[in-house]
């Protein structure tokens, strides 16, 4: 059925850097965009930025701004996320997701409708 | 940027009971506004989009109203597995940029 499947959990020391990837299947990966959301333990849920599969473009929430970058690989149907200069305050699970549909040159919108499982990522000295 | 803020933050109710959850934004969003299911453990789930449009496969039982910055969620009777907690969000049409409000937790009473 339609997934995204992300990597593993990941332990890193501050000052260091992650990356996560999302694989999708049973659907053509460049025909939607992606993005990546948060959830600090116990928090609510926080955008990180969203990435065109099909052009490369990205637009990243202007909190973090110069320490992510957003990518994809389409030989492989996976797009990446990696996180840079971590402090204890990047500990979370992060998701991919789903998200507009990519058709006659324009994207549309029909929510966040397929997420990955989340990955864990701890900042710990 | 534009805040939402949901209200309740949260809320005793019982099996089968109606429930109306409330998200307002800082300003208006139009109608792009939409509405995620999440149990602990589990990733969001996606209930409705562009305020009103249930997504996929989410039981009639869950309807999104309202327009500008006022929107409400309603579980018309609620079922053992709708006791979870729920987000709004809210989006910019382009380049996509999305906020999401503080979130409402269903808790059985």
């Amino acid at each position: 059925q339609v997934q995204l499947v992300q990597s593993g959990p990941e332990v890193k020391k501050p000052g260091a850097s992650v990356k996560v990837s999302c694989k999708s299947s049973d659907y053509t990966f460049t025909t939607y965009g992606i993005s990546w959301v948060r959830q600090a333990p116990g928090q609510g849920l926080e955008w990180m930025g969203w990435i065109s599969t099909y052009t490369g473009n990205t637009n990243y929430a202007q909190k973090f701004q110069g320490r992510v970058t957003m990518t994809t690989d389409r030989s492989t149907s996976t797009a990446y996320m990696e996180l840079r200069s971590l402090r204890s305050g990047d500990t979370a699970v992060y998701y991919c997701a789903r998200d507009r549909e990519y058709r006659n040159n324009r994207y549309y919108y029909y929510g966040m409708d397929v997420w990955g499982q989340g990955t864990t990522v701890t900042v710990s000295s | 940027e534009i805040v939402l803020t949901q209200s309740p933050a949260t809320l005793s109710v019982t099996p089968g009971e109606r429930v109306t959850l409330s998200c307002r934004a800082s300003q208006s969003v139009s109608t792009y506004l939409a509405w995620y299911q999440q149990k602990p453990g589990q990733a969001p789930r996606l209930l409705i989009y562009d305020a009103s449009n249930r997504a996929t496969g989410i039981p009639a039982r869950f309807s999104g109203s309202g327009s500008g910055t006022d929107f409400t969620l309603t579980i018309s009777s609620l079922e053992p597995e709708d006791f979870a907690v729920y987000y709004c969000q809210q989006r910019i049409n382009w380049p996509p940029m999305y906020t999401f409000g503080q979130g409402t937790k269903l808790e059985i009473k």
